[in-house]
């Protein structure tokens, strides 16, 4: 169970595209789900926390109009990578949890494999 | 605030030694602790995780943690290594949800588990 997919897996695209990546649970509702950036041989940063119906919140340093994120239903969230550079160039990362809070709050998140995203 | 670090960023050991990955953490309450697994180009796997109860806190694949709240650590270990468990090796916090925060996970820096035949 918790299974979460992630939607393309790899995406190389010319500078100035914009590009989706979408993010889905498949087999639990998920009230949460996280956006995740990783360079080479480092750690997660996470960018943004997407609730279902409500705007994103986003990390220190994030650009939200750079990278827009929707969380229109319990089961998808997408992250768009508007006219995208160089180097924008990395691993993008989601996860989703089932809740956050309360009786929620020992949720571990469930991870997509990931897109690696190349912008020429 | 919390954080996590994981002293080692490379630990190479031979198959069928042991493994011990370590994870020391810093929290202002009571932390929700987790270890992922992640393979190449591949999203994170979760091993396992301590909330409450039992410190020592067995997971998938043969590996386990021991919460110690006086040494503030959360290492991670497993008898005998395998090839197959070659790999980076995430340990992370989680703010729990109180004061309005989300669950947010953070992160340590890895630690790539190498293992020789």
């Amino acid at each position: 169970g918790a299974v979460v997919s992630q939607h393309p897996s790899r995406v190389i695209c010319k500078s100035g595209t914009s590009v989706k990546i979408e993010c889905r649970s498949l087999d639990f509702q998920a009230t949460t789900m996280f956006w995740y950036r990783q360079f080479p041989k480092q750690s997660l940063m996470l960018m943004a926390t997407s609730n279902e119906g409500s705007k994103a919140t986003y990390e220190q340093g994030v650009e939200k109009d750079k990278f827009l994120i929707n969380h229109a239903s319990l089961t998808l969230s997408t992250l768009t990578v508007t006219s995208a550079h160089p180097e924008d160039s990395s691993f993008y990362i989601c996860s989703a949890s089932i809740g956050t809070g309360g009786s929620y709050s020992n949720q571990p998140q469930h991870f997509g494999d990931g897109t690696r995203l190349s912008i020429l | 605030a919390q954080s996590v670090t994981q002293l080692g960023s490379h630990v190479s050991v031979s198959e069928g030694a042991l493994v011990l990955l370590r994870c020391n953490y810093s929290s202002s309450v009571p932390p929700y602790l987790f270890w992922y697994v992640q393979y190449p180009n591949q999203g994170l796997q979760l091993l396992l995780k301590y909330t409450t109860g039992a410190t020592l806190v067995k997971g998938i694949n043969g590996f386990e943690a021991e919460f110690k709240k006086s040494e503030t650590s959360f290492h991670l270990t497993k008898p005998s290594a395998h090839m197959s468990d070659a790999a980076e090796y995430f340990c992370a916090v989680s703010d729990k949800g109180y004061g309005g925060a989300t669950n947010k996970l953070i992160f340590g820096t890895g630690t790539l588990l190498a293992v020789q035949p």
